[in-house]
């Protein structure tokens, strides 16, 4: 079955370490997407993409980045990471034709400590 | 500025009632919406959308009301089962804006057995 999934699932950083959170569909979708979940935020867009070497800045992008270098995979980065990117992360896909449903990945729990 | 609010945090019902969640939205660019349901540790599952040219979409125990004139919408879970205790996000997208979700902060529902 397709699917999308995110690694790691749970890592803990150190302040001032750059940090990688994978994002791999099978759909074959073009458009891929970060959110960040916090409590009384909800998901907030970080980064996006609608295609290979095609990204744009979401909401929070501040302090990431996103490469798009094939269609299944936007890896984001954290720079240096700070005590405030403690969160949930999504990764999430859509088809660029099917409408405005995207599917989401497990998650992945980053602690910068 | 949130542009898609759930001004209820959370919502305790019993077994067999209907839950009503609420969503309202300030962007009067919005054309599709969206729910979303998410267990702990596990990435949002979509639920239900609807399009801004209806007014009601329904499927199974699931029905989602629009307002374009209050900007408002709401799910109706009809009878509400234990199964159904999660959070449920709102979202919500504008073709102008390419299509990119704008979700609401989440409301914990629980029903009790």
């Amino acid at each position: 079955d397709a699917e999308i999934t995110q690694s790691p699932r749970h890592k803990i950083t150190e302040t001032g370490r750059q940090v990688t959170l994978a994002c791999h569909q099978t759909w074959n979708h073009n458009n891929m997407f970060w959110y960040r979940q916090d409590l009384g935020h909800g998901l907030r867009l970080i980064h996006y993409s609608y295609g290979v070497q095609d990204t744009n800045k979401g909401e929070v992008s501040d302090g990431y980045s996103v490469s798009r270098s094939n269609t299944e995979d936007l890896p984001l980065t954290l720079e240096s990471a700070a005590s405030s990117q403690t969160s949930v992360y999504f990764c999430a896909s859509s088809e660029s034709s099917s409408g405005n449903t995207i599917y989401f990945g497990e998650g992945s729990w980053l602690t910068v400590v | 500025d949130q542009q898609v609010k759930q001004n209820s945090p959370s919502l305790s019902v019993q077994e067999g009632r209907i839950s009503i969640l609420n969503c309202d939205y300030t962007n009067s660019m919005f054309d599709y919406f969206l729910w979303y349901k998410k267990y702990p540790a596990e990435g949002p599952t979509f639920l239900i959308s609807i399009s801004s040219i209806k007014d009601k979409n329904e499927d199974g125990r699931f029905t989602v009301f629009l307002n374009k004139s209050a900007k408002h919408l709401s799910l109706h879970i009809v009878p509400s089962q234990p199964g159904d205790s999660a959070v449920y996000f709102c979202a919500a997208s504008a073709r102008e804006y390419g299509n990119k979700l704008v979700f609401g902060a989440g409301t914990i529902l629980r029903v009790k057995s």
